[in-house]
């Protein structure tokens, strides 16, 4: 079965800080996607990066990087120098390339909540 | 219109009474989602569209229903509201397979 763990509940940091999310992932399928995902304060839904599982190229956006290895099966985001306006909360989310069904509905973890403080 | 967009922002019920929660989106994008979130529980898929014309049931279907008459739309009605369904619910779109989706802005649905 499909699941997302996102074993951090909340995260509390001082500005400045480096931050990891950690985020694990169960499929048996060869071909699927990972998502991240933010939720200010505002309650929107922000994308932040889509990964395929043949590309296990690291990532850097900014101050954001993510680590995806497919040998542990996690996919964790790091915010490097956070700042204030990083708190909200992140979803990772997995999406498998199935036909037939529901083609790509996410399947999250249950998020981590970042407060970063000044 | 730009993106998607939900309607209302938010809703208070009584328990018994029919409600449709209402999403547009203006991207012509095949496949649409609703997903409900709760505290500590992330969010969960209700119901999905491929494309307009067809529908499926996701992991919490029960007590929802979906159409997809046109591929703009894709309202979702509580026949009998009851105080489990209070939520935040979010309509998601997306070009293709596995493509990223699009998130409104959400409704905050509470029955009482």
């Amino acid at each position: 079965a499909q699941k997302v763990t996102q074993a951090q509940t909340e995260i509390s940091v001082v500005e400045k800080e480096d931050v990891t999310l950690d985020c694990v992932y169960e499929t048996r399928d060869t071909t699927y996607y990972l998502f991240w995902y933010k939720q200010p304060p505002s309650g929107e839904l922000v994308f932040l990066i889509r990964r395929n599982s043949f590309d296990e190229q690291n990532e850097i956006s900014g101050r954001y990087s993510w680590n995806f290895q497919k040998s542990t099966s996690s996919f964790n985001f790091t915010i490097t120098a956070s700042q204030v306006v990083d708190s909200a909360v992140y979803f990772c989310a997995l999406s498998e390339a199935r036909y037939g069904g529901s083609q790509g509905n996410l399947i999250f973890g249950k998020g981590t909540k970042l407060s970063v403080k000044p | 219109i730009a993106g998607i967009t939900q309607a209302p922002t938010s809703q208070i019920l009584a328990a018994g009474r029919r409600m449709t929660l209402r999403c547009t989106q203006d991207m012509r994008h095949n496949a649409m989602y609703w997903y409900r979130q709760d505290l500590g529980l992330g969010l969960r898929l209700i119901h999905y569209s491929n494309t307009a014309g067809t529908t499926g049931k996701g992991e919490v279907p029960d007590g929802y229903s979906v159409s997809r008459a046109n591929t703009d739309d894709f309202p979702l009605t509580l026949a009998s509201a009851v105080p489990s369904q209070t939520s935040v619910y979010f309509c998601a779109s997306s070009p293709g397979l596995a493509g990223e989706q699009f998130f409104g802005p959400g409704t905050r649905l509470t029955v009482l």
